[in-house]
């Protein structure tokens, strides 16, 4: 069975950051494209940023661009997303989630919940 | 890079088929056949339903069936049941390099 697990969401005050760790069990994640998307409370999802399965492409949506970083270690099988100058909006669940048929996410992690107090 | 647009709600019998729209533009489900669709039950992750506008992951039933045109993708359900009641998500990817999901759909079975 595959499975991601999320960790290092937590609350911090606007302009602070965190760092979100995602690790995959079941599958080996080296090959594979990742994503973060991200849920606000009562919200739908937004995507927050790719990597590809060798870290030299990455994309962001503008919202989050200039201030989150996505990379990964394969040597380590772990995904990254460092958030710096948070804001009061980024407050939400973040998912990790796995692109295994090129172009859309199937598997996702249960999230963690990242709060951002104004 | 504007969230594609899908209607708030849907609603039906079981047994009945539903259909909910998906539009974007050029930029994303007018070039690319890369429309995804995702079920998401309360407090649960999304879960990928449709791939590539048409394709169904292992284990995802048949009754769950997608169509693009132009600018409009769409996600059909037929034979509804009580456990198909969630909310739906599309997503494209764009020519920006980006993905965009849609506002979401809550379906609620009568």
């Amino acid at each position: 069975d595959v499975h991601l697990v999320e960790s290092g969401g937590g609350l911090v005050q606007s302009g602070g950051s965190l760092r979100l760790s995602c690790t995959p069990s079941g599958f080996s994640f080296t090959t594979y494209w990742m994503h973060w998307v991200r849920q606000a409370p009562g919200e739908g999802l937004v995507w927050v940023s790719h990597i590809s399965g060798g870290g030299d492409d990455r994309n962001y949506a503008d919202s989050v661009k200039g201030r989150f970083t996505i990379s990964r270690d394969n040597a380590k099988n772990t995904l990254y997303l460092q958030m710096d100058s948070l804001r009061a909006e980024d407050t939400a669940v973040y998912f990790c989630v796995a692109d295994r048929v090129y172009f859309a996410m199937d598997v996702w992690g249960q999230g963690t919940t990242v709060t951002v107090s104004s | 890079q504007s969230a594609l647009t899908q209607p708030a709600s849907v609603s039906g019998s079981p047994g009945q088929s539903i259909t909910i729209s998906c539009t974007g533009s050029s930029s994303d489900i007018g070039t690319y056949r890369y429309v995804s669709w995702y079920q998401q039950h309360p407090d649960k992750p999304p879960k990928l339903i449709l791939y590539d506008g048409g394709n169904r992951p292992s284990g995802i039933s048949n009754r769950f069936t997608g169509f693009k045109s132009g600018n409009t993708a769409s996600l059909t359900i037929s034979g509804l049941q009580a456990e198909d009641e969630a909310h739906y998500y599309c997503s494209s990817y764009t020519t920006s390099s980006t993905w965009v999901f849609g506002g979401g759909t809550r379906v609620t079975v009568l």
